[in-house]
């Protein structure tokens, strides 16, 4: 059983759009909910995180909304940019280390 | 600082045949963290380990060994390689004080089972 769902599975979106990424979870033990950015041929890297006694968090053009209630969060890109393309993984986590991770969205931000 | 290195880059193996893959992390990171990445999927985790001489399983652990006699390096050993074990491998590394529980990745092995 897949615990974290994410969508969609690829993303086109124009340049100085709003990228959308969606992610659903069923452990309610998670007490935290990272998004990693991989670019082709590297690892993944921690983009930005949430804590689920928040319902948002904001960094720069990045910010994830968090729906306790409906055990989901999503990403929003906001201004996207050609160099935001990159594959981006949704996960959840608890107990520090038992990390679980969305299938991931491929995004492609069009100039 | 180089991070979390990972040899080799890629590996072709036989059915049958025996690896290690390498893993080294030069942050004295106390957590250290085996994922494999299937084409299309997200990463499951494989094994961890909080500390030199600890290591527990994760969510897909069967086939693969580890160990974990210093701070640095957490090698994984595969033992009778499978085509089911084809795959990108990560290793993954962070601080026991990090806030965010930020995991730190290295660059992945990517090794195909024939």
């Amino acid at each position: 059983q897949q615990q974290v769902k994410q969508s969609p599975q690829s993303l086109i979106v124009q340049k100085g759009g709003i990228s959308i990424i969606n992610c659903a979870y069923e452990n309610t033990a998670f007490d935290y909910f990272p998004w990693y950015q991989q670019f082709p041929g590297k690892g993944p890297a921690l983009l930005i995180a949430i804590r689920p006694d928040v319902s948002e968090k904001k960094e720069g053009r990045f910010t994830i909304s968090f729906n306790k209630s409906a055990k989901q969060f999503s990403l929003h890109i906001m201004d996207s940019q050609p160099g935001d393309s990159a594959t981006y993984f949704c996960a959840g986590g608890y107990n520090f280390n038992k990390f679980y991770f969305g299938s991931g969205t491929k995004l492609n931000v069009k100039p | 600082n180089a991070g979390v290195t990972q040899t080799p880059k890629f590996r072709i193996l036989k059915i049958g045949q025996s690896m290690t893959l390498q893993c080294t992390q030069d942050m004295n990171h106390n957590y250290m963290y085996w994922y494999r990445q299937d084409p299309g999927m997200g990463l499951k985790l494989i094994y961890y380990s909080v500390g030199a001489g600890i290591t527990d399983k994760g969510e897909v652990p069967n086939g693969y060994n580890v160990s974990r006699s210093t701070t640095e390096d957490f090698p994984l050993r595969l033992e009778l390689a499978a085509p089911s074990q084809t795959s990108v491998y990560f290793c993954a590394s962070r601080s026991k004080d990090s806030r965010h529980y930020e995991q730190y990745f290295g660059p992945g092995t990517r090794l195909t089972v024939t």
